[in-house]
């Protein structure tokens, strides 16, 4: 089956420490996201990439660090930079250019902290 | 510049009423629409999406949504509501010709459907 796996389902941070969360996409999609979630808001940007090796800050990337070495894998690492960490990260990727671009979602990270 | 207001953060309905979610969009360009429905501790599931063809776009699970430029409204819409259809629901705006990246989502709406 094609899609976009996350993992782990949760995740806790201590103090001062990087975490990092995966996302793998089977799709053969070129670009991929980093979003945040809060509770009672819509989704945030926090890095996206168009290509492999190359990739750019969202809305909110202070804090948060990324590699895309394979198309297939976008990681996020919360870094202990990041003070705020708690929420639902989703990843996603898209599929198409310009206004036929859709986006497919991951079924989620929560990050707790300890 | 875009944005994406959902007029309203709850909606209540009960099961088999029509359900009414809205959704008004700014955009300097033409957008691209969509509606993606979330259950909880899940991912995003898209319902459908507007680019410019058609402006009755007919999604999954029976809902459907109208593009109407003179309003810059999007809303979703369903004849008749069912149990499962009580999640969170975003509307969401994309400019053509810009950068990767830029979705702008609403803050959500919350379906509630009652027995």
């Amino acid at each position: 089956d094609g899609g976009i796996t996350q993992s782990p389902k949760y995740l806790f941070r201590k103090e001062g420490q990087n975490v990092t969360l995966s996302c793998e996409q089977n799709l053969n999609h070129d670009a991929m996201y980093w979003y945040r979630q809060d509770p009672g808001q819509g989704l945030r940007l926090i890095y996206y990439s168009q290509i492999v090796n190359d990739f750019q800050k969202g809305d909110i990337a202070e804090g948060y660090s990324v590699s895309r070495e394979k198309k297939e894998s976008f990681p996020l690492t919360v870094t202990s930079a990041q003070k705020n960490p708690t929420a639902f990260y989703l990843c996603a990727s898209s599929s198409g250019a310009g206004e036929f671009e859709t986006q497919y979602f991951g079924p989620g990270t929560r990050l707790l902290v300890l | 510049a875009q944005s994406v207001t959902q007029l309203d953060s709850h909606v209540s309905v009960s099961e088999g009423t029509p359900v009414l979610l809205r959704c008004n969009y700014s955009s300097s360009y033409s957008p691209s629409l969509f509606w993606y429905v979330q259950h909880p501790n899940k991912g995003l599931q898209l319902l459908l999406k507007y680019t410019s063809a058609a402006t009755l776009v007919k999604g999954i699970n029976g809902f459907e949504a109208e593009f109407k430029k003179s309003e810059t409204s999007f809303h979703l819409t369903k004849p008749s509501a069912h149990m499962s259809d009580a999640a969170e629901y975003f509307c969401v705006v994309s400019v053509l010709n810009t950068n990767a990246g830029k979705s702008t989502f609403g803050d959500g709406t919350t379906l509630t459907v009652k027995p």
